[in-house]
């Protein structure tokens, strides 16, 4: 069964870069035909979709974070990752990694991991 | 402001039915099968319960179903139960750069 754990650091000073590890475990990142992507969730907001990656490299952003987001695999290590730079309080949220079949049907979700953007 | 417009709460009594709806429009919702419903209780990751419009992932209840006419789709619980009291987030693929759309989120309250 796949699972799926994000980390890194939950402080960010604004105007810094964001940067989030999903560490897939029960399969091979790279031997399935699955879009690896991340979601976030503002406290008290609804999902946004933040952007995807499918297990053959091509990547999907959301317009509105394009020019900040970069979303990469490590077939080595099984993870895959997020980077956001120039944050600012409107990034903090609890941020998701998932995967599913579709860009838009994520069956499998990381637990959740929340960020703070702060001096 | 969402893509996609949900109703910002619903509310049910336990055996009753109930209906979330999602609109959005011909590039989106009305425009592709692919329709997706999460469940998401308080401090939890959200939980694909349907796809492609009408498909129940392995091990989601039968009670949930999933439908769509023009540019609104549906979630219907039926036989509520306390234990689907949360809020409910609709997505679809969208033809614009923006690829993924998501509802607002809907509160389902049981009595």
């Amino acid at each position: 069964q796949l699972q799926l754990q994000e980390s890194g650091p939950g402080l960010v000073k604004p105007s810094e870069t964001l940067s989030l590890t999903c560490t897939v475990s029960g399969g091979s990142i790279s031997s399935s035909s699955y879009y690896w992507g991340w979601i976030r969730q503002p406290p008290g907001k609804g999902l946004e979709w933040i952007g995807s990656i499918y297990y053959s490299g091509s990547t999907y952003y959301n317009p509105s974070l394009k020019s900040r987001v970069t979303i990469s695999v490590d077939t080595s290590k099984n993870q895959f990752s997020l980077k956001l730079s120039s944050v600012t309080a409107a990034d903090t949220a609890v941020y998701y990694c998932a995967t599913g079949a579709t860009v838009t049907s994520s069956d499998i979700w990381g637990q959740g991991t929340m960020v703070t953007v702060s001096s | 402001q969402s893509a996609l417009t949900q109703p910002a709460s619903v509310s049910g009594s336990p055996g009753q039915s109930i209906t979330i709806s999602c609109t959005g429009t011909s590039s989106d919702v009305g425009g592709y099968n692919y329709v997706s419903w999460y469940q998401q209780h308080p401090g939890k990751a959200p939980k694909l319960m349907i796809y492609d419009v009408s498909n129940r992932p392995s091990g989601v209840s039968n009670r949930f179903s999933g439908s769509k006419s023009g540019n609104t789709a549906s979630l219907t619980i039926s036989g509520l139960q306390a234990e689907d009291e949360a809020d409910y987030y609709c997505s679809s693929y969208t033809s614009s750069s923006t690829y993924v759309v998501f509802g607002g989120g809907t509160k389902l309250t049981v009595l």
